[in-house]
């Protein structure tokens, strides 16, 4: 079975730092991994889609990696700013059954 | 724009009452998927439809039941036998081939009172 671990759970920094958060699955047979952002009380908003044949995929400060054959994402975010602050969700599609399974999201705080 | 509209944004159930919380998306995506987040667990997959008029359990689906008799309309019956249905709920879709990733609404809030 799928087990996707995201860590750490939560994260404060002060802004204008450089941060990564971390993303790992137990099966590398994966078609995708997905990275969205969650604010409070609302939906998911996708970052980046990484598809299985790509290393990294890149949108404005956002630069997401993916290795497969270890098992393991990395979100690196530039320069964070405070409205930032939200919770990071990855999901990877299982191959086959074309489903998203989540990890349970690390909470980013961006202090002023 | 297109996008996947979920209705209502608040809902409150009674005790014993099945409730109906409604997901229509206009991006002409063939699949659609129901996830509930509760805190500290992350989202749990519910339900999913490929196809019209077809659909199957996801890993939570007990107390639950849906339809597809429209491509565009995923609604989520959340029944009396949901023994815990206070919840965030959450519906998806995308595209038949997952090379273009999930879309996400902006979900439905169900409390019991």
């Amino acid at each position: 079975k799928q087990e996707v671990t995201q860590i750490p759970a939560a994260l404060s920094v002060p802004e204008g730092e450089n941060l990564v958060l971390n993303c790992s699955f137990t099966d590398s047979a994966i078609y995708n991994l997905q990275w969205f952002r969650q604010d409070p009380g609302k939906g998911l908003t996708s970052l980046l889609l990484i598809q299985s044949s790509q290393r990294e995929q890149t949108s404005g400060r956002l630069n997401a990696s993916l290795d497969k054959s270890s098992g393991r994402s990395t979100l690196y975010i530039a320069a964070s700013q405070p409205g930032d602050s939200a919770t990071y969700l990855c999901a990877v599609i299982i191959q086959g059954a074309q489903k998203l399974v989540f990890g349970q999201g690390t909470r980013l705080t961006i202090n002023p | 724009d297109g996008g996947i509209t979920q209705s209502p944004k608040y809902l409150f159930r009674k005790e014993g009452q099945n409730v109906t919380l409604s997901c229509e998306q206009n991006l002409n995506h063939d699949a659609m998927y129901w996830y509930r987040q509760d805190p500290g667990q992350g989202l749990r997959l519910i339900y999913y439809s490929q196809i019209v008029n077809d659909f199957q359990k996801g890993d939570i689906a007990e107390g639950y039941s849906v339809s597809r008799e429209k491509k565009e309309s995923f609604p989520l019956t959340v029944t009396s036998a949901q023994k815990n249905p206070t919840a965030f709920y959450l519906c998806a879709s995308s595209l038949d081939s997952p090379n273009y990733g999930y879309t996400f609404g902006s979900g439905t809030r169900l409390t019991v009172v």
